[in-house]
């Protein structure tokens, strides 16, 4: 069974600073996606960024990008120029090519600070 | 196009009773699945279905039943509520044959046991 660790319970970054957001996963399968999904207070849970295991470059969006490490099983997320809006819950998320099940990590919360 | 509707946003129920969750998507999923949201743990599979009248059970699946009689709608059901299953309830779809871009989720479910 696949498992996501995410060792980062909370974060804080001032506004316009750079933050990194860590995730670990476990799994014997070699095709995969890993995914970032932010939770807001509103609650709702909305795909960031997402990344295929068999590709090589980095994924990026805008002011979030990823460091996707397959051999250490590492999907670090960056984001950029930290704005207010930005403060949320992250979960790192990993789906294999042959189940459509998905598996998160316990989260991170991240505080932007003025 | 509403994606996906989660009713009711939030419950509170007494030990003992019983009440479904309500989960409908238009967009035409294959797939549906029901997650629970814990402090620290992240979201843990329930159940899910990978289509009308096929569904299977997730990593928590005790004290929940799901049925799956059309693409639309998978409720969950609770058999006799207890205060362990307190949590954020989320439904999600995505469609097979688009694995790589993630689930699409609702907008979450508060439930209270007391």
């Amino acid at each position: 069974a696949q498992t996501v660790t995410q060792s980062q319970p909370e974060m804080s970054v001032q506004e316009a600073e750079t933050v990194t957001l860590s995730c670990t996963y476990d799994t014997s399968e070699n095709n995969y996606y890993l995914f970032w999904y932010k939770q807001p207070p509103s609650r709702q849970m909305i795909l960031v960024i997402r990344q295929e295991a068999y590709k090589q470059q980095n994924a990026t969006e805008n002011r979030f990008s990823v460091n996707f490490q397959k051999a250490a099983k590492s999907f670090s997320l960056k984001i950029s120029d930290s704005q207010l809006g930005d403060t949320a819950m992250y979960f790192c998320a990993f789906r294999a090519y042959n189940n459509n099940d998905m598996r998160f990590g316990a989260g991170t919360r991240l505080t932007v600070k003025p | 196009n509403a994606g996906v509707t989660q009713t009711p946003k939030f419950q509170v129920l007494k030990t003992g009773q019983s009440m479904t969750l309500q989960c409908a998507q238009d967009m035409n999923h294959e797939y549906m699945s029901w997650y629970r949201q814990d402090p620290g743990m992240g979201l843990r599979l329930i159940h899910y279905s990978v289509g009308a009248g096929i569904t299977d059970q997730g990593e928590v699946p005790n004290g929940y039943n799901v049925s799956r009689s059309t693409t639309e709608d998978f409720p969950l059901r609770l058999l006799s509520a207890a205060p362990s299953q307190t949590s954020v309830y989320f439904c999600a779809s995505s469609s097979l044959s688009r694995v790589g871009h993630g689930y699409t989720f609702g907008s979450g479910t508060r439930l209270t046991v007391v």
